[in-house]
């Protein structure tokens, strides 16, 4: 079955330290979106690509890197120097201008310890 | 000020009732509107989705879009305890840098009760 996947499901990372989280898709969408939703915050966009080997910053972009090297693939890295990482990130795809075809993962619950 | 404001509730109704769901926004740009459906610990799917104003019926769903008055609407007809989840109303313009990426509302908590 098509679809996108998002691991690891539950994150804990030390204070200090960098973690990557895993997206995978194989619906062959071009557009890829990484999200966070905080409680009573709705879904705030960090990065964006729209094609491989490009992205562009989203509202909350520091203390977050990504890189497209695959169209399947989109990990992002939450650095030391993201001060509130603990939250639900949500991963999504798209039919590059098909914006009512956004498919989301299951998310990645980051807890920092 | 964000640009799309939502009730956060929570909301519970007892099974059966009708329920209205609200989004107001400030950017006069937004054409496009959508509702996502998000259940506990899993991602939105979507539910419904309109372009600029009017109103669309989807069996119990019902989404109205009044761009005169930046505001949208979502109606569920005869609640089930299954619609109990996060409802985020979604929206983005129709072309430029902003194609694309979606602009969420803060997401209601929906409990409906046997």
């Amino acid at each position: 079955d098509g679809g996108i996947t998002q691991s690891p499901k539950y994150l804990f990372r030390k204070e200090g330290q960098n973690v990557t989280l895993s997206c995978e898709q194989n619906l062959n969408h071009d557009a890829m979106y990484w999200y966070r939703q905080d409680p009573g915050q709705g879904l705030r966009l960090i990065y964006y690509s729209q094609i491989v080997n490009d992205f562009q910053k989203g509202d909350i972009a520091e203390g977050y890197s990504v890189s497209r090297e695959k169209k399947e693939s989109f990990p992002l890295t939450v650095t030391s120097a993201q001060k509130n990482p603990t939250a639900f990130y949500l991963c999504a795809s798209s039919i590059e201008g098909r914006i009512y075809g956004y498919t989301f993962g299951s998310g990645t619950r980051l807890t920092v310890v | 000020q964000k640009e799309v404001e939502q009730d956060p509730g929570p909301l519970s109704v007892p099974e059966g009732a009708i329920v209205s769901l609200n989004c107001t926004y400030s950017n006069s740009a937004f054409q496009y509107f959508m509702w996502y459906r998000q259940y506990s610990r899993k991602g939105p799917e979507l539910l419904m989705y309109t372009y600029s104003s009017g109103n669309k019926e989807d069996g119990r769903f019902t989404a109205q879009v009044d761009k005169s008055s930046k505001y949208i609407s979502l109606f569920i007809r005869d609640s089930q305890p299954s619609d109990s989840a996060t409802y985020l109303c979604a929206m983005t313009g129709a072309g430029g840098t902003s194609y694309g990426k979606l602009t969420f509302g803060q997401g209601t908590i929906l409990t409906v009760h046997p």
